[in-house]
């Protein structure tokens, strides 16, 4: 079953802009994690927050939890070619496992 | 960190003969391995959880007799898909969390990408 619906689906920005993506979700959580998917390969995770937790950064990755709206956000900074990818939001709930959202189709133009 | 390798990467086999891929935590014990499906540009759907030593969970709307899934050790998951149809075909992922770190993030295989013809 899902619970996250991400938005957008997908974004195109120029290299260097920032990309902002967000997560929504249904029902309590243990803590919210995003992933980066580069196509046809396993995912690779980028950062964790847990549900006390209302903001965590690490290196150009921004991001926050706002659990009274059942929501987070990954900002990306300086944005690079490289960072072209899918990235997927994923609650854990008390059962330890992770329910992924949609995902967001990132491109970054050189 | 910690590696998980999936075999094979990519398989093609015909319409109801059975495939399996491995999931394999090469250093790190896992007591519990999850398998997930996801289609082109989709999302990853959860099938099972895999327990170490007892039988895997499935969720709901996955047939267990279709996909049979052992993790006989600590190291190893199998997945396998019983005579196989197209409609099966898909992306397989494999994850398993390493007890020894307190961070709780999963760790990912690459894949294994099955075409049933």
């Amino acid at each position: 079953s899902q619970q996250g619906e991400e938005d957008p689906q997908a974004l195109s920005i120029q290299e260097g802009e920032n990309a902002t993506m967000n997560c929504s979700y249904k029902t309590s959580i243990n803590n919210l994690q995003w992933y980066r998917q580069n196509s046809g390969r396993g995912l690779v995770h980028l950062i964790l927050i847990r549900s006390n937790e209302r903001e965590k950064h690490s290196g150009r990755l921004r991001v926050t939890l706002d659990t009274s709206k059942k929501s987070s956000s990954l900002l990306i900074t300086a944005s690079r070619a490289a960072d072209t990818a899918s990235y997927f939001c994923a609650t854990e709930t008390g059962a330890q496992k992770l329910v992924f959202g949609q995902g967001t189709r990132l491109t970054i133009n050189p | 960190g910690a590696v998980v390798s999936q075999h094979p990467s990519w398989v093609i086999c015909k319409s109801g003969t059975s495939v399996k891929i491995e999931c394999r935590s090469l250093d790190f014990q896992a007591t519990t391995m999850f398998w997930y499906r996801q289609f082109p540009k989709q999302s990853l759907m959860l099938m099972a959880t895999s327990n170490e030593g007892s039988k895997a969970t499935y969720e709901q709307g996955v047939e267990k007799d279709k996909f049979l899934i052992n993790h006989a050790s600590l190291t190893l998951s199998t997945l396998t898909v019983t005579s196989a149809h197209p409609e099966d075909s898909s992306f397989y992922i494999c994850s398993a969390r390493d007890l020894g770190r307190t961070t709780g993030e999963l760790f990912f295989g690459e894949g294994s990408r099955l075409t049933v013809l």
